[in-house]
């Protein structure tokens, strides 16, 4: 297995943009993870899903941050508007719930 | 609110010496454990799992205990070397919350040769 899969793997924006991040969980595992890691804050769970449907969303930050996984095989974080303080390393991560967790490469967001 | 607390945050030693990394968490009821490698620039790699039933897990020269009532856990490294170089991040998951990961903030540990 290819592992997860996230894209792109940097992006580089300008303050107001909108931005999309994806990922492609390991088939068959049945829970996904979007985490946010900084130096401030270290690593945080923004929001979670099993078997595509959100279970707690109460780590993001607020409401410029939307996820969806339309299928078991896709996810996206989308910020709109974004802002220079949400730039980060942006993991996603996927597992069979009780198991261990695969992280993603990241994504490395600058907001300019 | 689970809790989890690493210490210490950074550790320098030369090649061949034996570690122990800590970790402590705030509420005893977790499903598991387990510790993760963060290389520069990369994503986490699993290390050990351990169940909430399990007292220790063991990888090569690593080895992690752990004390649920306590609420601690240890990574032991057995004869360290410079490509063990990373930060060790510990998290635990809570049966309320099957799945959910709860992370401290990890150990920087350098190995020089």
């Amino acid at each position: 297995d290819a592992g997860v899969i996230q894209s792109p793997r940097h992006e580089v924006t300008e303050m107001g943009q909108e931005v999309t991040l994806r990922c492609k969980p390991i088939s068959g595992h049945n829970s996904l993870f979007w985490y946010r890691q900084t130096m401030m804050r270290g690593l945080e769970l923004l929001i979670y899903f099993n078997n595509n449907v959100p279970i707690d969303d109460s780590g993001m930050p607020e409401d410029r941050f939307s996820a969806k996984m339309p299928n078991a095989s896709f996810s996206t974080l989308k910020i709109q508007p974004s802002e220079p303080r949400d730039s980060a390393v942006y993991f996603c991560a996927s597992t069979n719930t009780g198991d261990t967790q695969y992280f993603g490469p990241g994504t490395r967001l600058t907001v300019l | 609110k689970q809790e989890v607390t690493q210490i210490p945050a950074a550790l320098s030693v030369p090649e061949g010496e034996n570690l122990v990394l800590n970790c402590s968490f705030t509420d005893s009821a977790i499903y598991n454990l387990q510790w993760f490698r963060q290389d520069p620039g990369k994503g986490l790699t699993s290390l050990l799992l351990i169940q909430s039933s399990q007292r220790e897990q063991t990888s090569g020269r690593l080895n992690a205990s752990l004390d649920k009532s306590s609420g601690r856990s240890t990574l032991y490294i057995a004869a360290s070397q410079p490509g063990d170089s990373a930060t060790y991040l510990c998290a635990v998951t809570r049966g309320s919350t099957l799945g959910r990961l709860y992370f401290g903030r990890g150990t920087q540990l350098t190995v020089w040769p």
